[in-house]
């Protein structure tokens, strides 16, 4: 079966650094995603990672290991507009996307 | 520029009653999406469209129907709603090329008592 884990909850400070990790197994490979969705809101699009690597975007980043099947959203400067979920998606070889739970940030002062 | 836009937002169901939700994109966008969202579990596909008059059956299509008369509209229908449909359900189109992003609607919450 597809399958994508990452944590449930993180709690981090506001101004420091937190990285939230995502692993996967899914039949064939076509991309992984990373989008925000605060609490009652849509989700939105951060980044896209589709060769292995770092994407950096401002203060988020994004880490993909095809090999391992892993994953990190890295996020500095924590701000408290940052507290939401991240949601972890990868693209199969179907070209549909399997999503992951989410993970809940709260950022605290 | 509205993006996509769902209706309704909120919508309380009888166990058997019937009702669709809209989906309306003013992005011109060919590809379209109906997810559900649930606690405790990422977002499952229940239909997509890759253009006008298509629909293919997603992950979870079991209770739902869908149509695209018009590209910038995608309807999702549940015929005879049941406590199981209680859910968050969001639309999604994106544009050809692919560049991998989602334009999410606002979600439809909808209770099925």
């Amino acid at each position: 079966g597809q399958n994508i884990d990452q944590p449930t909850e993180m709690t981090a400070t506001e101004g420091a650094i937190v990285q939230i990790n995502c692993t996967y197994q899914t039949s064939g490979f076509n991309g992984l995603f990373w989008y925000q969705q605060h609490a009652g809101e849509a989700p939105t699009f951060l980044s896209y990672n589709v060769l292995d690597g770092l994407e950096e975007k401002g203060r988020f980043s994004s880490f993909l290991s095809r090999s391992k099947g892993y994953s990190y959203l890295l996020l500095k400067e924590l701000q408290m507009k940052d507290s939401a979920s991240y949601l972890c998606a990868v693209r199969d070889s179907n070209y549909q996307l399997i999503w992951g739970a989410g993970t809940k940030l709260i950022i605290k002062p | 520029n509205a993006g996509v836009t769902q209706t309704p937002k909120f919508r309380v169901l009888k166990t058997g009653q019937s009702m669709t939700l809209l989906c309306a994109q003013d992005m011109n966008h060919e590809y379209m999406y109906w997810y559900r969202q649930d606690p405790g579990m990422g977002l499952r596909l229940i239909h997509y469209s890759v253009g006008e008059g298509t629909t293919a059956k997603g992950e979870v299509p079991d209770g739902y129907n869908v149509s695209r008369l018009k590209k910038q509209n995608f309807l999702l229908g549940l015929e005879s709603a049941a406590p199981s449909q209680t859910s968050v359900y969001f639309c999604a189109s994106r544009p050809p090329p692919d560049t991998g992003e989602l334009f999410f609607g606002e979600g439809s919450r909808l209770t099925v008592l």
